[in-house]
């Protein structure tokens, strides 16, 4: 079974602090995704990766950078959070662009 | 522009019964995929079942089918045999192509709750 593990659960953060999600996958995936889920608005795509140290913005980039210099790890970093970054934060890995995504189980950030 | 509507916000469904929930899409390439997921109240989201758009028949996985209406751009997911631990949220999602790159576009999800 594909296993995609979040660093954190919950996270409370405070309005200006450099926030770093972290989210490793075991599946050699070449394809690795962040997205916020948000009540109403479902989930929408921040950063996207198809290989090791490459990166493309996804609908909402605005606000955050990532990183992967591994391939089984992408990261997530609010350089200077803000409280409308409050939300859930999913990440996912896929075979390839075509096949299926697997998710993490989230991780719930308050920024206050 | 590509779009993926649930006008569910909710349903509730007795055990046993069937349900259905509602997927429409919005999308002008011939070739794409139509997922649904599902998330408990744990919060990870589950694949459920795919459709890809010159697929035949339809989707069909254990309890999960798919009801495909390409005509209709509609891709509604029927559970059969409701069980409690469907009560979840359910998400519809297509596989498109925008900027260069294959995505996952979600709705907005439907939330079902299964009664005894």
């Amino acid at each position: 079974d594909v296993k995609v593990t979040q660093s954190s659960r919950y996270l409370v953060k405070r309005t200006g602090e450099k926030v770093f999600l972290e989210c490793v996958q075991d599946m050699d995936h070449e394809n690795m995704f962040w997205y916020r889920q948000d009540p109403g608005l479902g989930l929408r795509l921040i950063y996207f990766s198809y290989d090791v140290k490459m990166k493309e913005k996804g609908d909402i980039p605005e606000g955050y950078s990532v990183s992967r210099e591994k391939k089984e790890r992408f990261s997530l970093i609010l350089e200077s959070a803000s409280t409308n970054q409050t939300s859930m934060y999913l990440c996912a890995s896929s075979l390839s662009a075509t096949y299926e995504q697997y998710f993490g189980p989230g991780t719930r950030l308050t920024v206050t | 522009a590509q779009k993926i509507t649930q006008t569910q916000p909710g349903m509730f469904v007795q055990e046993k019964e069937a349900v259905t929930l509602d997927c429409t899409y919005d999308t002008s390439d011939p070739s794409y995929g139509l997922f649904w997921y599902k998330q408990p109240s744990s919060g990870e989201m589950i694949f459920l079942i795919y459709q890809g758009s010159y697929d035949q028949q339809n989707a069909t996985e254990g309890r999960y089918s798919l009801n495909f209406q390409k005509a209709r751009k509609s891709a509604n997911l029927v559970i059969s045999a409701s069980q409690l631990g469907d009560s979840a949220m359910y998400f519809c999602a297509m596989r498109a192509f925008s900027g260069g790159y294959n995505k996952l576009i979600f709705g907005a999800g439907t939330r079902l709750a299964v009664h005894p």
